[in-house]
C-alpha cells in the first residue's frame, strides 16, 4: 500500500536559517504530493502541492519538487521566520483514491529569534 | 459557511460512553472525509462520502465507529462504547474538485 516517511522532529532553527524537511513515499502509479502545515491551535492548511513528476510546488517562500526517480518530495525554505514555527506534514493522494490522503507522521519546526 | 465547522471543539467522555461528533462542510462541497489524528502522529483516513453515499469506510478501526451524511451536507461520526485508545483529534475535511479544506477538529479524550 501507499506510505509516506518524513524526518522526525523537532527541528530547531534560528531565524533566517535554511530549512529542509525530507519526505519520501511509496505508492503505486503516479500519486499527487502535498505539504500541509498545522500552526499551533489551528487546522491543517495546504502549503503546496505537485501533481506530476518534476513539478515544483511553491508558496510563501517554501518549495518542493516531485522527484519520481528518488520517490521524494523534500520541503525547503531559504530563510525561515519565527512565524514558520509549526508542524509540517507530507502527504500523498493515489490516482485511484478519490482524494483520500495518506500522511506522514509530521515534523515539528521551531524557529527561534 | 466560509469554512468547515466541527463541534464540539473538545469532548471528554467516560469509557463506555457513546459520543457523536459533527461536521458542517463548506456549502456545495460534494466530498467529505473523516480522519483520526492521534497525539504526535499524522492524520489517518477513516471514511469518505460523496454526497450522501459512503464510498469508503475502510479506515474505520472497529464496528464501534459509524458515520453518516444523510442529506449530503452535515456529517456525524459516532463512536459507541468509547475506549481509551479512541482518544484523538477527529478531523473533517470537505472538497470540491480536489481542493481540500480541513476543519479545526474535535479533540476527544476518553477517561
Amino acid at each position: 500500500g501507499n506510505s509516506v516517511t518524513q524526518m522526525e522532529g523537532p527541528v530547531t532553527l534560528s531565524e533566517e536559517a535554511f530549512l529542509t524537511i525530507n519526505c519520501t513515499y511509496t505508492a503505486t502509479g503516479y500519486p499527487s504530493l502535498f505539504w500541509y502545515v498545522q500552526y499551533p491551535g489551528e487546522g491543517l492548511q495546504l502549503l503546496l502541492k505537485a501533481t506530476k513528476a518534476d513539478d515544483k510546488g511553491s508558496n510563501k517562500g517554501f518549495e518542493a519538487t516531485y522527484r519520481k526517480e528518488t520517490t521524494s518530495f523534500h520541503l525547503e525554505k531559504g530563510s525561515v521566520q519565527v512565524s514558520d514555527s509549526a508542524v509540517y506534514f507530507c502527504a500523498l493522494s493515489g490516482p485511484d483514491s478519490w482524494g483520500k490522503l495518506q500522511f506522514g507522521a509530521g515534523t515539528q519546526v521551531v524557529v527561534t529569534p | 459557511g466560509a469554512g468547515v465547522s466541527q463541534s464540539p471543539r473538545y469532548k471528554v467522555a467516560k469509557r463506555g460512553q457513546d459520543v457523536a461528533l459533527r461536521c458542517d462542510p463548506i456549502s456545495g462541497h460534494v466530498s467529505l472525509f473523516w480522519y483520526q489524528q492521534a497525539l504526535g502522529q499524522g492524520p489517518e483516513f477513516l471514511t469518505y462520502f460523496q454526497n450522501e453515499a459512503q464510498l469508503d469506510k475502510s479506515g474505520l478501526p472497529s464496528d464501534r465507529f459509524f458515520a453518516e451524511r444523510p442529506e449530503g451536507s452535515v456529517s456525524t461520526l459516532k463512536i459507541q462504547r468509547t475506549q481509551q485508545e479512541d482518544s484523538a483529534v477527529y478531523l473533517c475535511a470537505s472538497s470540491l474538485r480536489g481542493g481540500y479544506t480541513f476543519g479545526s477538529g474535535t479533540r476527544l479524550t476518553v477517561v
